[in-house]
């Protein structure tokens, strides 16, 4: 079975702390993504990594960088966390295959800023 | 622009009744569909996908899903209801030549014993 972790469950940060969220998979998958899950809003991608060191901005990465320096692992960083940031963020991951393959997830994290 | 829709924010049914979730979709070309389940507190899982050919799809967990071209429409569907099914359902377009995907506003199904 594959497996995405995520650092954190639950996290609550004060604003303007930098805060890094991290995701882990275990079935060698190329393709990694972060998304933020909002009531309404479904999900929205920040961002995507298509390969170690590689990543591309998805449609709300305003605020959001990431980093990925070996396969397995895909970090978000909010530079300077503000209170619109308050969100479930999830993690996927996927084999290639464009948009026709799977997409496995993490449970999430419910970052909290106040 | 791309789209996805699911018109049906919150859904109420009985336990053992029949079930149907709506999901439309506004893209040029047929995409790749997909139905994915979030549980309470848990991550997104694949219900069911479609790509080509036969337009009726079987997921996990009892759910079937139609694809209908004339309607850009890929509803979801399970005949009798559990009260374990109660979640928020996820429709999901995934544009073919391209990485991502896109996603409905999810619809929260809530089961009545």
């Amino acid at each position: 079975d594959v497996k995405v972790t995520q650092s954190s469950r639950y996290l609550v940060k004060r604003t303007g702390e930098k805060v890094f969220l991290e995701c882990v998979q275990d079935m060698d998958h190329e393709n990694m993504f972060w998304y933020r899950q909002d009531p309404g809003l479904g999900l929205r991608l920040i961002y995507f990594s298509y390969d170690v060191k590689m990543k591309e901005k998805g449609d709300i990465p305003e605020g959001y960088s990431v980093s990925r320096e070996k396969k397995e692992r895909f970090s978000l960083i909010l530079e300077s966390a503000s209170t619109n940031q308050t969100s479930m963020y999830l993690c996927a991951s996927r084999t290639t295959g464009g948009a026709k393959g799977e997409q496995y997830f993490g449970p999430g994290t419910r970052l909290t800023v106040t | 622009a791309q789209s996805v829709t699911q018109p049906d924010i919150h859904i109420t049914v009985s336990e053992g009744a029949s079930l149907e979730l709506r999901c439309n979709y506004s893209y040029g070309a047929t995409p790749y569909l997909f139905w994915y389940v979030q549980s309470p507190g848990q991550g997104l899982q694949l219900l069911l996908k479609y790509f080509s050919g036969d337009t009726l799809v079987q997921g996990i967990k009892g759910f079937e899903a139609e694809f209908k071209r004339s309607q850009s429409s890929f509803n979801l569907r399970k005949p009798s209801v559990h009260w374990s099914d109660a979640a928020e359902y996820f429709c999901a377009v995934g544009p073919r030549g391209t990485y991502k995907y896109i996603f409905g506003t999810g619809t929260r199904l809530k089961v009545l014993a």
